[in-house]
């Protein structure tokens, strides 16, 4: 049982250059959340999908777009990475959009220079 | 706005030294409480839901409990094994998206 999966899990960018980070999720849940994770500060939500079909705005969506392509994945892009995009990225599912814990992937390091 | 706080940000034990973590937040709206751990390089792992003050729920050597204002996950004997990051998530009405995470104690148990 892989649970949530993110790719890659490293990636360097130079300023300027797009790209997608890929998650999917086997667990069958109904909800799924894009954060970032920076020193010093608290997993920021990005994007969420709380049921396949839909997408909404989080705490920090500038610069990011998503893509729910099925009940199991949802993509984070980036169209024209900036240097303040430089974190570590998490994708994460709950089964429902109630309170309930959650399953986070291993995360993607993503430097911009 | 929702506010978490957690202290202290960073402890050093040492194996056996039993020690206490904090985590205080604003108060109304409140749903319920997680606490997640989180080792170097992964994900947040899931410990515990708390959803009334005066709950407690154990795992191994960990405690939580929650009060009205705050919430605290006691750590009994810890082993080098329990060093990582202990998020809290305090969780508000409107579905998981209102969850706020603290940014952590990073905790060191030293042999």
């Amino acid at each position: 049982n892989a649970g949530v999966t993110q790719t890659p899990k490293f990636q360097v960018l130079k300023t300027g250059q797009s790209m997608t980070l890929q998650c999917a999720q086997d667990m069958n849940h109904n909800s799924m959340y894009w954060y970032r994770q920076d020193p010093g500060m608290g997993l920021r939500l990005i994007y969420y999908s709380a049921s396949e079909g839909t997408t909404d705005k989080g705490e920090v969506p500038n610069g990011y777009n998503v893509s729910r392509l099925n009940k199991r994945e949802f993509s984070l892009r980036l169209e024209s990475a900036a240097p303040s995009q430089t974190s570590v990225y998490f994708c994460a599912s709950i089964p429902g959009q109630m309170n309930t814990e959650a399953f986070f992937g291993q995360g993607t390091r993503l430097t911009v220079v | 706005e929702d506010q978490v706080t957690q202290s202290p940000e960073a402890l050093r034990l040492q194996e056996g030294e039993s020690s206490s973590l904090n985590c205080s937040y604003t108060v109304s709206g409140l749903r319920g409480l997680f606490w997640y751990r989180q080792d170097p390089g992964k994900g947040p792992e899931f410990l515990f839901t708390l959803y009334s003050a005066g709950e407690e729920k154990e795992k191994e050597r960990l405690k939580a409990t929650l009060t009205k204002k705050e919430s605290f996950l006691h750590i009994t004997a810890p082993k080098p094994e329990d060093s990582a990051t202990y998020l809290c998530a305090p969780a508000y009405s409107g579905g998981y998206q209102k969850v706020t995470f603290g940014t952590g104690t990073k905790l060191q148990v030293i042999p």
